[in-house]
């Protein structure tokens, strides 16, 4: 049981560029989400996902995109990168009460 | 917009010393949840209350839910240095979605 794993662990993008941060769980929860983690402001939710095939905006949606096709997967797609993106992305996904997170990715936008 | 409020942002204690950290609302939730994350990793449930006035022990942590469910507290008999980490508390709505508070930073030096 892998749990929830992220790749990349690490990212440096120039300003406009395009990428995908991946997630996956492999404990057949329905509920998956994306964070991210600046100092001093907590976890901030992007988007989320109640299952395959729908997803829902969360606290700071702009400039990120999601898609669900299967359970395991939840990827989040930044369209053209902006140096205020630079952060720590976190994915999470929700076993009854607890949220199970990923150990993150720290991405850099120059 | 529900806010979470956490104090302090920075405790720096000796070994085997007691502390409380805060985490404060005006707005009531469901429920609370305490995680702990250590550098370079994602958060980790400590645990979860969801009953006014409730308190719940894990070893040498004491956690206490407001009667209101608008607060709580996180209280560490006999600090060891493996306490060391962020502590964030989360609240829910009576949905799966959570607000994070910026988190109290604990450093227990040996």
């Amino acid at each position: 049981n892998a749990g929830v794993t992220q790749t990349p662990k690490f990212q440096v993008l120039k300003t406009g560029q395009s990428m995908t941060l991946q997630c996956a769980q492999d404990m057949n929860h329905e509920y998956m989400s994306w964070y991210r983690q600046d100092p001093g402001m907590g976890l901030r939710l992007i988007h989320y996902s109640v299952g395959a095939g729908i997803t829902d905006q969360g606290e700071v949606p702009n400039g990120y995109n999601v898609s669900r096709s299967t359970t395991e997967d939840f990827p989040l797609r930044l369209l053209s990168a902006a140096p205020s993106q630079t952060s720590v992305y976190f994915c999470a996904s929700l076993g009854g009460a607890e949220q199970y997170f990923g150990p993150g990715t720290r991405l850099t936008v120059t | 917009t529900q806010l979470l409020e956490q104090s302090p942002q920075f405790l720096s204690i000796q070994e085997g010393e007691n502390l409380t950290v805060y985490c404060n609302s005006s707005s009531v939730f469901s429920s609370l949840q305490w995680y702990r994350q250590e550098p370079g990793e994602g958060p980790v449930l400590l645990v979860t209350v969801v009953t006014g006035g409730e308190v719940k022990k894990l070893k040498r942590l004491t956690f206490q839910f407001g009667d209101a469910r608008k607060d709580s507290s996180l209280h560490i008999t006999a600090a060891q240095p493996g306490d060391t980490g962020l502590y964030l508390c989360a609240g829910a709505n009576y949905g799966q979605n959570f607000v994070f508070g910026p988190g109290t930073r604990l450093s227990v030096l040996p």
